[in-house]
């Protein structure tokens, strides 16, 4: 089975500019979450989605956005960059069920603003 | 304020020997705690502890959550260079969200 992918991998933006990451969850999964992770720190959470509602938002300014899509997968969407928020943007999904709600992470964007 | 806390932040061992990371907290609405390995990009779920004083092993991994003193511990036996990581340790608050600490970065080396 296919894990979560993410696209792009790597990503060179300069400031101002705008930015678009995709995310994919694994077959089954309804809930997909993002985080960023600053060199040297663990992930922040971003957003996370759950059938195509936001669910919940971390403490980030407005430039940035997400969505899900009726397939579950999802994208995140960064306005007017800034130098610091150079990043690993990782994605993750889980079932979100009372059963099951470990989330599996995808192998992430590598975000460089310039 | 949320907080999770690991140590040692950095471990450097040798192949074969044993190591203990640890990870306390202090969040509202705690759900379960999850330890992750972080080699190159994506983090790899190790383990996830909602129940106090239960172990839970995976071949040389070995986890415990003591929920009244609000830590837990991973346990690693017998090192090996494929050990070399970072390992991660969050809390879900039950919003899905979860509270990452900074990690502890593993070398071991032969």
């Amino acid at each position: 089975d296919a894990g979560v992918t993410q696209s792009p991998t790597h990503l060179i933006k300069t400031r101002g500019q705008h930015v678009t990451l995709r995310c994919s969850p694994i077959s089954g999964h309804k809930s997909v979450s993002w985080y960023q992770q600053v060199l040297g720190q663990g992930p922040q959470f971003i957003f996370q989605y759950y059938e195509k509602e936001e669910r919940g938002r971390g403490n980030f300014p407005d430039r940035f956005s997400a969505r899900q899509f009726p397939n579950y997968s999802s994208e995140l969407n960064v306005n007017a960059l800034l130098l610091g928020d150079s990043a690993l943007y990782l994605c993750a999904s889980s079932l979100a069920n009372w059963q099951s709600y470990e989330q599996y992470f995808g192998p992430g964007t590598r975000l460089t603003v310039t | 304020e949320d907080k999770v806390v690991q140590s040692p932040l950095s471990l450097v061992v040798h192949e074969g020997d044993t190591v203990t990371l640890n990870c306390s907290y202090e969040v509202t609405n705690f759900r379960s705690l999850l330890w992750y390995k972080q080699e190159k990009k994506a983090p790899t779920f190790l383990f996830m502890l909602t129940s106090s004083g239960i172990e839970k092993k995976s071949g040389r991994l070995s986890s415990i959550l003591v929920k009244k003193e609000l830590f837990s511990i991973l346990n690693i036996t017998a090192t090996q260079t494929g050990d070399s990581a970072i390992y991660l340790c969050a809390v879900d608050r039950g919003s899905e969200k979860l509270v990452f600490g900074k990690g502890t970065k593993l070398t071991v080396n032969p």
